[in-house]
């Protein structure tokens, strides 16, 4: 099981530049997160999807956007991008049917972007 | 809005001490995590508590949690030097259905 994968490792982009990053979640599991993480900060919900829609969102400008495929991979589209932008991205997966498990959601290694 | 409180932000100890982190959140929640997060590293799941006086342990780290206080502890027993890392915790209230709200972390040195 390769678990959570992500890609790009680390990303530099300049200002009002555009950016797409991708996950993979871990077999089994069929609901992406992805998550901002400004550095000294703990992760900062931006959206989830579940069945190729966003179920839910966090406090993210409309800049940011998100695709999950039929594979449940997912990516994240992150346009106009400003300095604060830069970021940890980390995306982290589950199988929705959290009620009765205990699993837990896993994270992948993270986006590392600068914006210039 | 959740929101995640921990305490101490930043723990120097020894190696061989003993110490407390402390998780409070703001609102009803029925799962609370812990990760740990090694410098540039991603987020390492410690353990998943799911009702209230539960705990768990693992090696020299144990979690509980009072649902009713709406606290967690992370306590550490006997620290060694490999235990430095960031610690937070997150708590998901399923009405949310898995967003984590994530404590401010803290960030443990244990001093050779």
């Amino acid at each position: 099981d390769a678990g959570v994968t992500q890609s790009p490792t680390h990303l530099i982009k300049t200002r009002g530049q555009q950016v797409t990053l991708r996950c993979s979640p871990k077999s089994g599991h069929d609901t992406v997160s992805w998550y901002q993480q400004a550095l000294g900060q703990g992760p900062q919900f931006i959206f989830q999807y579940y069945e190729e829609e966003e179920r839910q969102r966090g406090n993210f400008p409309d800049r940011f956007s998100g695709h999950q495929f039929p594979n449940y991979s997912s990516e994240l589209n992150v346009n106009a991008l400003l300095l604060g932008d830069s970021a940890l991205y980390l995306c982290a997966s589950s199988p929705l049917g959290l009620a009765e498990r205990t699993d837990t959601q896993y994270f992948g290694p993270g986006t590392r972007l600068t914006v210039l | 809005e959740l929101k995640v409180e921990q305490n101490p932000l930043f723990l120097s100890m020894q190696e061989g001490k003993n110490y407390t982190i402390y998780c409070n959140y703001s609102t009803t929640s029925d799962r609370l995590y812990w990760y740990r997060q090694d410098p540039g590293k991603s987020l390492e799941s410690l353990f998943v508590l799911l009702s209230n006086g539960a705990v768990k342990q693992e090696g020299r780290l144990m979690a509980s949690l009072d649902t009713k206080a709406r606290l967690s502890t992370l306590h550490i027993t006997a620290a060694v030097h490999d235990l430095s890392a960031t610690y937070f915790c997150a708590v998901d209230n399923r009405r949310g259905g898995n967003k984590l709200t994530f404590g401010t972390g803290t960030q443990l040195k244990v001093e050779l």
